[in-house]
């Protein structure tokens, strides 16, 4: 089992907040994604990262992906209350299947 | 990205009961996994649904405890046999595709089961 630890557990800012949320591994992964799920709902595909290195923004979501391929990180600037949720980093192994992190709940408060 | 549909969204169950969770696509896939969310947890894969061959399951899941079914490429089924409070969790379909290089999963709304 290939462990994704998340950073930290769980969060809780006030609007307008900066905050990043860590994914760390001591596995190697072909790719590195983020979903966030929301309560009632199946996780949402955010990002996905395939090169060690990279770095990608959506809007006010940055992510990276670490050289060596084995962390990431997801930085969110002015955090808005539509921001609450638990966020989830997933490694791909290269078998077709995914490894779940440990999760980060955030909440953003009005 | 396709569309998954999970019935039922929620249900309460007795111990030593079995219950059948269901699936359906809006397109044709080739895998199809099912995954285990405890309360305040993250995922855990319980098996890849392949369909035409036995599913495929993670360490710490068997086919007795959790038989699955495949007949189709846009359909599958999970039951959860002989029930305790421990299967109380959240049970989520999902679907792989690629998207920017990479396999990234499309998930179902999933279906919370309490047992009491």
């Amino acid at each position: 089992t290939q462990l994704l630890e998340q950073s930290p557990q769980f969060l809780s800012i006030q609007e307008g907040e900066n905050l990043t949320v860590y994914c760390n591994s001591s596995s190697v992964f072909s790719s590195l994604q983020w979903y966030r799920q929301e309560p009632g709902e199946g996780p949402v595909l955010l990002v996905t990262v395939v090169t060690g290195g990279e770095v990608k923004k959506l809007k006010r979501l940055t992510f990276q992906f670490g050289d060596a391929r084995k962390d990431s990180s997801l930085h969110i600037t002015a955090a808005q209350p539509g921001d609450t949720g638990l966020y989830l980093c997933a490694g791909d192994p290269g078998a077709n299947n995914l490894f779940f992190g440990t999760g980060t709940r955030l909440t953003v408060i009005p | 990205s396709a569309v998954i549909s999970q019935k039922p969204s929620r249900d309460i169950c007795q111990r030593g009961t079995s219950l059948t969770i269901q699936c359906q696509v809006d397109s044709q896939v080739t895998m199809m996994f099912w995954y285990r969310q405890q309360p305040g947890q993250s995922l855990t894969l319980i098996a890849t649904a392949n369909q035409g061959s036995e599913a495929t399951y993670e360490s710490g899941f068997v086919i007795d405890k959790f038989p699955i079914s495949r007949p189709n490429l846009t359909f599958s089924t999970l039951t959860v046999s002989n029930m305790s409070p421990e299967d109380s969790s959240i049970y989520l379909c999902s679907v792989g595709q690629l998207h920017s290089g990479a396999n990234v999963l499309t998930f179902g709304a999933g279906s919370r089961l309490t047992v009491l």
